[in-house]
């Protein structure tokens, strides 16, 4: 079972501040990286998926990097708005293709 | 909306009952998941089917089984009910099968155990 930490497990930041938040994984035996946003009373709604060392995703304000050498991917939100307040969500497949999810980063903004 | 659909949005039954959840996936998906959400847990992956097969198997109970049938559809049948299985299952589908795929969730089916 692999181990994924995301960091901070809550944000809350003003509206236009800029924030990130990280996921951690086992640098060994990656296969694939997807951010999901989750909005409460919704379901996980799929941002991106990386699959390359250095890859770098871009979504609108939403942005996300990838270090599979490192074990580490860092979500980039620029200039928050309260509609981005959800849960951030990252998983990791491995080579079993099996989704391993962390707990998710909960971000509030504040009009 | 995502294109995946579950039904029933909402199921209350007795311990020791069966209940069978079903998810459609998005038109040209061949892959289905299946997630179930707790209270004090994440998501926690459950089952894998792709075009018919089962593709990855993850901590799904042995009270619990699955199967996607030729249309694509797939259905998750949980027996023995207990307390503990009440939780949001939730069903995604991916256009292939392998894990760099976007998955798709459907709105989820909320299991409540009595």
């Amino acid at each position: 079972i692999l181990n994924v930490e995301q960091s901070p497990q809550s944000l809350h930041v003003q509206e236009g501040d800029s924030t990130n938040f990280t996921c951690s994984f086992p640098s060994s035996n990656f296969y694939a990286l997807h951010w999901y946003r989750w909005e409460t009373a919704k379901s996980p709604e799929a941002l991106f998926v990386m699959t390359l060392n250095g890859d770098e995703k871009k979504k609108g304000r939403i942005s996300a990097t990838l270090n599979t050498k490192e074990g580490y991917s860092y979500l980039y939100i620029k200039g928050s708005q309260p509609e981005d307040s959800a849960t951030y969500l990252c998983a990791l497949s491995g080579g079993s293709y099996i989704p391993t999810f962390g707990r998710g980063t909960s971000l509030i903004v504040h009009p | 909306d995502s294109g995946v659909t579950q039904t029933p949005k909402h199921l209350i039954t007795a311990t020791g009952q069966r209940v069978t959840l079903r998810c459609s996936p998005r038109s040209g998906d061949l892959s289905v998941y299946w997630y179930q959400q707790s209270l004090d847990q994440g998501l926690q992956f459950l089952i894998q089917y792709y075009n018919g097969e089962e593709r990855a198997k993850g901590n799904i109970l042995e009270r619990f089984s699955a199967q996607q049938f030729p249309d694509l559809h797939s259905e998750l049948n949980l027996s023995s009910l207990e307390l503990g299985d009440s939780a949001l299952y939730f069903c995604a589908s991916s256009e292939g099968g392998q894990g760099a795929y976007e998955q798709y969730f459907g709105p989820g089916t909320r299991l409540t155990v009595t």
